[in-house]
């Protein structure tokens, strides 16, 4: 089945540095990925959504120059988070639409998710 | 904006019993995704409805799609301790908009 791979797991940083948090779509083609970021025991915050080759599209509320997004291939988005500060302290997951080169949907298509990143700043 | 309120919020249930998690909204979705999230990592596809009045089977797990196609539910049947995990609905918008709107997510204790 369709694999999204999501690393660092985990990451520890100083206030005021950036993290970089990458997503692969393994085994098929992503042209759009989804960007969330969830609090303990609760649901999933959708951040932005991202696409190859053009620029990503922000929830409201969410700092386009903070969160930065890069979709440069079609198996590869990358979320930056700039100058990271103590509340930005999170679990961040990726996700990719799970249909094939081709557009045809899998017998049971739906959101593959990364294993997501827990980032804490210091 | 579309809103999926899921509910109940927590649950803790003995081993054996049954239960059902609701999720229900004002919106029309193309389709409803359910999905199982163990602490520390991503959430898993359970179950994808995309009919009106549709019902699928996962083992113990049944889920229905409501008929308006606005809300579903999940029924899970003599509950096992590993059936433990964050339980989430999401519903995906239409065309262009096809990113996923999630329910709060049903937190899931089944107790020996």
């Amino acid at each position: 089945g369709a694999v999204v791979s999501q690393h660092p797991s985990w990451v520890i940083c100083k206030s005021g540095t950036s993290v970089k948090i990458e997503c692969r779509s393994l085994d098929f083609q992503a042209t759009t990925m989804f960007w969330y970021r969830q609090f303990p025991k609760q649901s999933l915050m959708l951040m932005a959504t991202s696409n190859e080759g053009s620029k990503a599209t922000y929830e409201q509320g969410v700092e386009k120059d903070k969160f930065l997004i890069n979709h440069a291939s079609l198996t590869l988005s990358t979320l930056t988070v700039t100058s990271a500060h103590p509340e930005d302290s999170s679990f961040y997951i990726c996700s990719a639409r799970s249909f094939p080169v081709g557009g045809q949907r899998m017998s049971n298509y739906g959101y593959t998710f990364g294993s997501g990143t827990r980032l804490t700043v210091v | 904006t579309q809103l999926l309120e899921q509910s109940p919020q927590f649950l803790s249930i003995q081993e054996g019993e049954n239960l059902t998690v609701y999720c229900n909204s004002s919106s029309v979705f193309s389709s409803l995704q359910w999905y199982r999230q163990e602490p520390g990592e991503g959430p898993v596809l359970l179950v994808t409805v995309v009919t009106g009045g549709e019902v699928k089977k996962l083992k113990r797990l049944t889920f229905q799609f409501g008929d308006a196609r606005k809300d579903s539910s999940l029924h899970i049947t003599a509950a096992q301790p590993g059936d433990t995990g964050l339980y989430l609905c999401a519903g995906e918008g239409w065309g262009s908009n096809y990113k996923l709107t999630f329910g709060k997510g049903t937190l899931l204790t089944v107790n020996p």
